[in-house]
């Protein structure tokens, strides 16, 4: 069976910090990946995705960054974090290919507080 | 611009009442729609979905929804919440290669 791994769970950084949140998938090969912003009564916020290696696509811009350096691993990092970066973060993946159906499963999410 | 649209942020019922959640998606082409559930501390997981077929689609823990695509919509239901139903409801609409999300609706049950 598939899963996904977030981590850190919870994060606490100052202002003008870098941020490394890295997530992984087992279980499947050549997910497609997903980064989310998650904020109260605004619902998902995609924030990237990728469909492989070194394929990275933004939605929003912003002082994040994403990388995918593995099949199954994608990371979002920022150079330095704003106040502004807060908030739970969630990543993603689903499979590819017809007959996917596009669902996407879900990791457990960083919390990350900018101070 | 293409959009899913929730109509209630927060709802709040007593057990064993009936629930309708609405939701709206705004775009054209090949429609897949779905309802994801987070509960308290728990991660997002997929409640039911709609690619094709019969419009009226059961899911998990007695939820079902309806497909209407003269209405634009895929309210989801239940004839009777239980209090553990309490969570945060999310409609999303596939398009584009990406999923369109709603806002989210909080739904609260008392005991």
């Amino acid at each position: 069976s598939q899963t996904i791994h977030q981590w850190p769970a919870t994060l606490v950084q100052p202002v003008g910090s870098p941020l490394s949140l890295e997530c992984t998938v087992e279980g499947t090969s050549n997910p497609n990946l997903y980064w989310y912003r998650q904020a109260a009564g605004r619902g998902l916020q995609l924030l990237f995705y990728s469909v492989g290696i070194g394929q990275i696509s933004s939605e929003v811009p912003q002082n994040l960054s994403a990388s995918r350096p593995q099949d199954r691993q994608f990371i979002l990092s920022s150079k330095k974090l704003l106040l502004s970066d807060s908030g739970f973060y969630l990543c993603a993946w689903s499979r590819t290919g017809e007959g996917s159906y596009n669902e996407q499963f879900f990791g457990p999410g960083t919390r990350l507080t900018v101070l | 611009a293409q959009s899913v649209s929730q109509h209630n942020h927060h709802v709040i019922l007593s057990e064993a009442a009936s629930l309708e959640l609405g939701c709206n998606y705004s775009y054209g082409g090949t429609v897949n729609l779905f309802w994801y559930v987070q509960y308290p501390g728990q991660h997002l997981q997929l409640l039911l979905k709609y690619f094709s077929g019969d419009p009226l689609v059961k899911g998990i823990k007695g939820f079902e929804a309806e497909f209407i695509k003269s209405k634009f919509s895929f309210n989801l239901r239940k004839p009777s919440v239980q209090w553990s139903d309490t969570a945060e409801y999310f409609c999303a609409g596939y398009s584009n290669y990406q999923l369109i999300w709603g806002a989210g609706t909080k739904l609260i049950i008392k005991p």
